[in-house]
């Protein structure tokens, strides 16, 4: 049974510093693997996607690598913004095109 | 690209009363649709997905029910709430299988 954990479950770090949250799942036979964005009482906003062939994807200052055979995913965000504070979720979409879900990591960034 | 609408926003129910939300899309046809529950301080749970009209898969047994009589309308519903169906409730579609899935902005349920 594929199951994901996401490690921190919380983070808060000064304006302007690099940071890295991590995801990893048990078990590598994944089709792809999410992270998105949720804002307190608010939707899910996907971010990144990267299917199982890849090793990494970027947009903006967001950069997420994939290593499937150790079952790992990081998302590392530069130059971290007080309007990157959220709650950060790592999914993959298991053998069954099931979706499967960290408990995610809260994060905080402080002006 | 597509648009997700979920109503209503919030709600506030008794135990024992029904339950009835609705989520719309727009911009893409035929897509799979998926329900989720996200509990207080818990991951996201998927309840419900379906690939059809009239086609509707459930990932955990619950009193919590789902139909979707238009291609692009799902309809999650209760005929008695319990006070553990309280959550954030999320639709969510994706164009086929194993592809990115979008969400919508959500139904916060309070069962009282």
């Amino acid at each position: 049974k594929q199951e994901v954990t996401q490690i921190p479950a919380a983070l808060s770090v000064p304006e302007g510093e690099n940071l890295v949250l991590n995801c990893s799942f048990t078990d590598s036979a994944i089709y792809n693997l999410q992270w998105f964005r949720q804002d307190p009482g608010k939707g899910l906003t996907s971010l990144l996607l990267i299917q199982s062939s890849q090793r990494e994807q970027t947009s903006g200052r967001l950069n997420a690598s994939l290593d499937k055979s150790s079952g790992r995913s990081t998302l590392y965000i530069a130059a971290s913004q007080p309007g990157d504070s959220a709650t950060y979720l790592c999914a993959v979409v298991d053998s069954n095109y099931q979706l499967i879900w960290g408990a995610g990591t809260k994060l905080i960034i402080k002006p | 690209s597509q648009t997700i609408h979920q109503w209503p926003a919030t709600l506030v129910q008794p135990v024992g009363s029904p339950l009835s939300l609705e989520c719309t899309v727009e911009g893409t046809s035929n897509p799979n649709l998926y329900w989720y529950r996200q509990a207080a301080g818990r991951g996201l749970q998927l309840l419900f997905y379906s690939v059809g009209i009239g086609q509707i898969s459930s990932e955990v047994p619950q009193n919590l029910s789902a139909s979707r009589p238009q291609d692009r309308q799902f309809i999650l519903s209760s005929k008695k709430l319990l006070l553990s169906d309280s959550g954030f409730y999320l639709c969510a579609v994706a164009k086929q299988e194993g592809v990115e899935q979008y969400f919508g902005p959500g139904t916060r349920l309070t069962v009282t």
